[in-house]
Formats: C-alpha cells, sequence, structure tokens
C-alpha cells in the first residue's frame, strides 16, 4: 500500500508570491489533515479535509487555504507570503474521523526568500 | 481544548541505556495517545500507540505506559542504538478528535 505523497519536496519562493503545495492520502483515506512544521513552534495545525469537506480549521490567517477533490487528494495554497512562512508542511492522512491512526507524508520544505 | 505537554525537551543517552519521555494532556475524555519518531528530513512516522482501556503497550525495545488518572504518558526506549536517534512526538485528541502534539523531544544517543 502507497503511503502518504505528498509534492513537491522543496519549493523557494519569493515573498508576495503564492503557492500550492500538493498531498495524496493512502488509498482508502478520506480524512487528510495539514500542519506547519517550524524549529520554534513544532507541529501546528492548519485545516482538516474529509469527503471534500473543512473540517477544522487551525489558528492560521486566511493566506492560507485548503481544498480537497472527489479522489480525496488535497492541496493547501498560501497566498501574499511571508518570510515567517518558511516551514516544512506535513499532510496526515486518516482512514476516518475519530482516534485513528494518522501518517505523515514526507512535507514540502517551503522557504521563502 | 486539549494541551499536551513533553518532557524533557532534549535526551542524551548512552547507547545501550534507556530512555524515557513523558506527556501529559488535559483533556480527560482523550482515549487515543500516539507516538511518533521524526528522523531528519522525513516526516513523522507512528511508531506506538495506546488506547485508554490498557495501561501498556510493548512493540521489541518500545513501550508506552498510560495512567488516566494522572493524565499523563510515557515513552519507554530499552536497549537505545545508533538509529533511535530523532525527534519523537506525543499527541492527544482534541475534542474535535485532532491530534495535538507535544513540542517534542530531541533524543541523541551517543555510542
Amino acid at each position: 500500500k502507497a503511503g502518504v505523497t505528498q509534492t513537491p519536496r522543496y519549493l523557494i519562493k519569493t515573498r508576495g508570491q503564492q503557492v500550492t503545495l500538493s498531498c495524496s492520502p493512502i488509498s482508502g483515506h478520506r480524512s487528510v489533515s495539514w500542519y506547519q512544521q517550524t524549529p520554534g513552534q513544532g507541529l501546528q495545525f492548519l485545516f482538516e479535509y474529509f469527503s471534500e469537506t473543512q473540517r477544522n480549521k487551525g489558528n492560521f490567517p486566511g493566506r492560507f487555504s485548503g481544498r480537497q477533490f472527489s479522489n480525496s487528494r488535497s492541496e493547501m495554497n498560501v497566498s501574499t507570503l511571508e518570510l515567517g512562512d518558511s516551514a516544512l508542511y506535513l499532510c496526515a492522512s486518516t482512514g476516518s474521523l475519530s482516534n485513528t491512526e494518522a501518517f505523515f507524508g514526507q512535507g514540502t520544505r517551503l522557504t521563502v526568500v | 481544548g486539549e494541551n499536551v505537554e513533553q518532557h524533557p525537551s532534549t535526551l542524551s543517552v548512552q547507547e545501550g541505556d534507556s530512555a524515557v519521555i513523558k506527556c501529559t494532556y488535559s483533556d480527560s475524555a482523550s482515549n487515543y495517545f500516539p507516538w511518533y519518531k521524526q528522523e531528519l528530513g522525513k516526516g513523522p512516522q507512528l511508531i506506538i500507540d495506546i488506547r485508554s482501556n490498557v495501561g501498556e503497550k510493548k512493540d521489541q525495545r518500545i513501550a508506552v505506559t498510560l495512567n488516566k488518572t494522572a493524565k499523563h504518558f510515557s515513552l519507554h526506549i530499552t536497549e537505545t542504538q545508533p538509529e533511535d536517534s530523532a525527534v519523537y512526538f506525543c499527541a492527544a485528541p482534541d475534542s474535535w478528535g485532532k491530534l495535538q502534539f507535544g513540542a517534542g523531544t530531541q533524543v541523541v544517543v551517543t555510542p
């Protein structure tokens, strides 16, 4: 069974630009969550999608958005990039909504210059 | 909401010794407690988890214990090896079922 696939692995963007990251969950998993990981802040929850609907949202500005497609693949978008958005963005897939194992992808390392 | 605290933030052990990482949580309704290992340049990997109906779970050299009364759970690694060097995260679900993570523990195993 293939794991969680995130693309691209690395990305360098300029301040003010926008970026789109992609996550393909484990086959059969319908829930995708996104996290931002920075050295000082640890793993911060961005949002969760289940069956194409945003179910939960963390405490991030509106520049961070996401969506999920009918095949459960998810994308997150960050507009008007700031230097502080430099981080490792991780997505995790789970089979159902309640308290089951979450499996992470390798992450996308975003650097904003 | 759920608040997860993890200690210590760094842990240096000699190869062959044991390592223990402790986490506390605030939501008494939480019933699932996973541990993740993150190696450099990789995403977190689920290594062991425990549900609230048991007090201890073992998988080879790693074990997790849970004390629901005190609202804390711990990861134990015995006979540590250099490949155990990584950052370890504990987590517990909030009322929505979303995992809230501890701040992480950098484990360094020295030969």
